[in-house]
């Protein structure tokens, strides 16, 4: 069975450190993948997505990077963080199945606070 | 431009009865999904049922059924016989080439 790891759980970093998020998925091969961040009480934000190996795109303009350097393995990173990148993060997965069955499944999710 | 609206931000319903979390979207591709994820406390979502645009039938999984009226461009999801530990947000979403959510719906079930 497919199975996806994201950590650390949680994070507490000050404003202008570095950020390295990992996600990996185990169990299917070239899977999308993806990076959300929720801010509290709100929806989901997408912020990068990976069709395949080193093809990632942003949805929003920002403070962040995504790398995908294996086919099962997602990176965030930041070079200096903001307080605005405080949130919880969110990876996922899919493998689009017929017409547009396209279930995504998440991982733990980090919660990230800058300070 | 697609969107995907819940407007129920809370919700309450008394324990082993049913409830019903709405959920309109607005699109113009023929071809497309929805999806129902729940996320309790701890933050993980979990994924609860979908429905294809081609789909003759309302899913159902378990105590979870989507209700499903295309021309209404409606999806709502029904629990029934809620439990206690249904108490969560729940988002409804959308995809046919990006992944679009909703603003959850929270609920809370009572004892």
């Amino acid at each position: 069975s497919q199975t996806i790891h994201q950590w650390p759980a949680t994070l507490v970093q000050p404003v202008g450190s570095p950020l390295s998020l990992e996600c990996t998925v185990e169990g299917t091969s070239n899977p999308n993948l993806y990076w959300y961040r929720q801010a509290a009480g709100r929806g989901l934000q997408l912020l990068f997505y990976s069709v395949g190996i080193g093809q990632i795109s942003s949805e929003v303009p920002q403070n962040l990077s995504a790398s995908r350097p294996q086919d099962r393995q997602f990176i965030l990173s930041s070079k200096k963080l903001l307080l605005s990148d405080s949130g919880f993060y969110l990876c996922a997965w899919s493998v689009l199945g017929a017409g547009a069955k396209n279930i995504q499944y998440f991982g733990a999710g980090t919660r990230l606070s800058v300070l | 431009a697609q969107k995907i609206t819940q407007t129920q931000p809370g919700m309450f319903v008394q324990e082993k009865e049913a409830v019903t979390l709405d959920c309109t979207y607005d699109t113009s591709d023929p071809s497309y999904g929805l999806f129902w994820y729940k996320q309790p406390s701890s933050g993980e979502m979990i994924f609860l049922i979908y429905q294809g645009s081609y789909d003759q039938q309302n899913a159902t999984e378990g105590r979870y059924s989507l209700n499903f009226q295309k021309a209404r461009k409606s999806a709502n999801l029904v629990i029934s016989a809620s439990q206690l530990g249904d108490s969560a947000m729940y988002f409804c979403a959308m995809t046919f080439n990006k992944f679009y959510f909703g603003s959850g719906t929270k609920l809370n079930v009572k004892p």
